[in-house]
């Protein structure tokens, strides 16, 4: 069965106190791994599509990772505003339209 | 949010009622979806549609049915609804199709409550 878990459920760091957030995940095949940001009381964001292993995505203060069987996602110097929940998603070959996606990791960064 | 627009934004209704919710975009794009969120669960799909009147079934669709007669407009009906559909319900919207890895645009959600 296809399965996306992310650790840790929450992660409060000091502003400039980088951390790693983590996607593991079990598919039969992967087309892609997404990983999106989400407001309180708003939609998912997206920020990044990865591939294949060994592939890297940047964005401002986050970095994405991809190896054959996790993801991480690396937040340098984090400020206030990085405050927000993670989410990790996962698309098999094959299951066309579907993604499977993890319950998340709520970051928050204290000034 | 990529012009979407999901209504109600909140909505409190009875148990055994029917409920409609509705999603509607302005970017016309071909594949819309119908996603529920529940602590401990993530997002979860209950339908897709990959053109009007072109829908298909998601990992949780039993309970609820949806049609798209616009292609602006996804509707997601609860035909009675129950205490177990309380959640918040997500629009999302792509231009392509996932097998093109095209990111997903949500709007800004949906709180139904059933009592």
């Amino acid at each position: 069965e296809d399965q996306v878990t992310q650790s840790p459920e929450a992660l409060r760091l000091q502003e400039g106190e980088s951390s790693s957030l983590n996607c593991s995940y079990t598919v039969s095949g992967l087309r892609g791994l997404f990983w999106y940001r989400q407001d309180p009381g708003k939609g998912p964001e997206f920020l990044f599509t990865l591939y294949s292993a060994g592939e890297e995505k940047e964005k401002e203060r986050l970095k994405a990772t991809l190896t054959k069987k996790e993801s991480f996602l690396h937040i340098t110097a984090p400020k206030p505003e990085d405050s927000a929940t993670y989410l990790c998603a996962v698309q098999a070959r094959g299951a066309t339209n579907k993604l499977i996606f993890g319950t998340g990791t709520l970051l928050a960064v204290q000034p | 949010d990529a012009g979407i627009t999901q209504s109600p934004r909140h909505k409190v209704t009875e148990t055994g009622t029917p409920v409609t919710l509705r999603c509607h975009q302005t970017e016309n794009h071909r594949y819309m979806y119908w996603y529920r969120q529940d602590p401990g669960h993530g997002l979860r799909l209950i339908h897709y549609s990959y053109g009007v009147k072109d829908t298909d079934k998601g990992e949780v669709s039993d309970g609820y049915s949806v049609s798209r007669s616009k292609t602006e407009d996804f509707l997601l009906t609860l035909e009675s609804a129950t205490s177990s559909q309380t959640s918040v319900y997500f629009c999302a919207i792509s231009p392509g199709t996932m097998t093109t890895n095209e990111k997903l645009f949500f709007g800004s959600g949906t709180q139904l409550s059933v009592l």
